[in-house]
């Protein structure tokens, strides 16, 4: 199992300023994911995010306006950029420590722009 | 494409059984879970099926028929603390997620 800690837990911001949400693992994990979820809706995966190359994006989602940071296995951040109140939503970082078993999640970022 | 169905809300009653369906297509299979979502709060794992057949949990077992690409997830005994969103997800040929849209689940006294 994997346990991961999110922060921070829930933010107001301003339209036109970043923040940037950081997810800490307990142990080594190859792939973190990071997500949106926009109320009553499912999970979207952003990206992907390997230590050592670049985050894979999906489609819609952009480097510019979602920057991610993987420094070493156990740690990864997203930045929500030039926020606009379209990007109020629950964040969440997820891993998969191994290729049969579940995701584990962070405890999700709610984010709301005004 | 891929694609995961569910149906988007459910009514039960306190101490009544429900189950709730989830079909999919997707490129490759490597697994079916099924979370529970909270208001508010992250997914939290409830069952995993990788061949055909019946999971049992306690109070919640899952099924799954590759063939059919279909699971449920049943739920027994139900509690007021089950009212909740239920997530199917599928892991595909590249063992990425593939999640549906999630059932919300509205327990009634």
């Amino acid at each position: 199992s994997a346990v991961i800690s999110q922060k921070p837990s829930r933010d107001i911001c301003q339209r036109g300023t970043s923040l940037t949400i950081q997810c800490q693992v307990d142990s080594q994990v190859t792939m973190m994911f990071w997500y949106r979820q926009q109320p009553g809706q499912s999970l979207t995966l952003i990206a992907t995010a390997n230590q050592g190359s670049e985050a894979t994006y999906e489609s819609g989602f952009v480097i510019d306006k979602f920057p991610i940071s993987r420094p070493n296995l156990t740690f990864s951040t997203l930045t929500v950029s030039n926020m606009s109140p379209e990007d109020s939503s629950i964040y969440l970082c997820s891993t998969s420590p191994g290729d049969g078993t579940e995701a584990f999640f962070g405890q999700g970022t709610r984010l709301t722009v005004v | 494409g891929q694609n995961i169905d569910q149906p988007t809300e459910m009514t039960a009653t306190e101490g009544a059984i429900v189950q709730i369906n989830c079909t999919y297509q997707t490129s490759g299979f490597n697994g079916l879970f099924w979370y529970q979502q909270h208001a508010g709060e992250a997914p939290t794992f409830l069952s995993y099926n990788v061949l055909d057949g019946l999971e049992e949990k306690g109070r919640f077992s899952s099924f799954l028929s590759r063939s059919k690409g279909y699971s449920y997830l049943l739920l027994k005994e139900l509690q007021m603390k089950d009212s909740a969103s239920y997530l199917c997800a599928v892991k595909d040929s590249n063992y990425q997620l593939i999640w549906g849209a999630g059932t919300k689940l509205i327990i009634k006294p």
